[in-house]
C-alpha cells in the first residue's frame, strides 16, 4: 500500500542553524501538507502546497519556514534559523485532489529538536 | 478563530464495552470529518471519514455526525486492549478550500482487560 515517508525520523540541531525535513508523499497526490505537533499538544496546519505554489498558510509559517518540491517525489520543508520553540514533530500528509476523497495521509513524522 | 473540541479524557473503558468518543467544532462551513487514532509517538493514522448526516460503519468503529448541532462522534464496538490510543477528531473547514485540517486535542482511551 503506498504510503507517505519521511527522513530523518529524528533531528537534533543548534539554535540558530537551518533544518531541512524531507518527505516524499504518495506517487499520485496532489495536496502536500506540513503540519506539526509540539509535545503534548494539538497537530497544528503549518501550510499547504498544490500545483507547486503554496495554496494556504498558517499565522505559524512565518518567514523562517519555506516549503519546495525540488523534483517530482520529494516536498522539503526548511527552517531558515531554528528556535528552541520550533522542537516539535513535524508531518507531511498528502492528499489525492481533482474530486477525489478528501482524506489527507500522514507520514511517521520527524521529530525535531533544537537545542 | 475556528475550534474543534475534544474532552482529553482520559476514558476508560473494559474490554469488550462500546467506547464513545465526542467531538464539537465551531464552523458551519465545516464539510469533511475525520477520525485519526494516534499511538504514543507515532503519526495520525485514519480511522474514518464522514461528509453526510447520520451514521456511518466500518467494522468495529461507527461514526456519527450532526451538522445542526456541530457534533461528529466515534463509537468503537466490542474495545481491545489494542485500541488504547489517542483519538483525534479533525475538521475541514469550510472557509479553506485547501483541505487544511483543523484538529482537536484528542480524547486518550485507554482499554483495560
Amino acid at each position: 500500500e503506498p504510503e507517505v515517508t519521511q527522513t530523518p525520523s529524528h533531528q537534533v540541531t543548534q539554535m540558530g542553524q537551518e533544518v531541512i525535513l524531507r518527505c516524499v508523499p504518495i506517487s499520485n497526490h496532489l495536496y502536500f501538507y506540513w503540519y506539526r505537533q509540539i509535545l503534548g499538544q494539538k497537530v497544528e496546519f503549518l501550510v499547504s502546497f498544490y500545483n507547486n505554489e503554496i495554496s494556504e498558510k498558517s499565522e505559524i509559517f512565518d518567514d523562517q519556514f519555506s516549503v519546495e518540491r525540488p523534483d517530482g517525489s520529494n516536498f522539503t520543508l526548511k527552517i531558515r534559523s531554528t528556535k528552541l520553540e520550533d522542537s516539535a514533530m513535524y508531518f507531511c500528509a498528502s492528499r489525492l485532489g481533482l474530486g477525489g476523497p478528501e482524506t489527507q495521509y500522514f507520514g511517521p513524522g520527524t521529530r525535531l529538536l533544537v537545542l | 478563530q475556528k475550534e474543534v473540541e475534544q474532552n482529553s479524557g482520559p476514558l476508560s473503558v473494559p474490554e469488550g464495552a462500546i467506547a464513545s468518543l465526542n467531538c464539537t467544532y465551531s464552523d458551519r462551513g465545516s464539510q469533511s470529518f475525520f477520525w485519526y487514532r494516534q499511538y504514543s509517538g507515532k503519526s495520525p493514522e485514519l480511522i474514518m471519514f464522514i461528509y453526510s448526516n447520520g451514521d456511518k460503519e466500518d467494522g468495529r468503529f461507527t461514526a456519527q455526525l450532526n451538522k445542526a448541532s456541530q457534533y461528529v462522534s466515534l463509537l468503537i464496538r466490542d474495545s481491545q486492549p489494542s485500541d488504547s490510543a489517542t483519538y483525534l477528531c479533525a475538521v475541514n473547514i469550510g472557509s479553506s478550500n485547501t483541505g487544511k485540517l483543523i484538529f482537536g486535542q484528542g480524547t486518550t482511551l485507554q482499554v483495560k482487560p
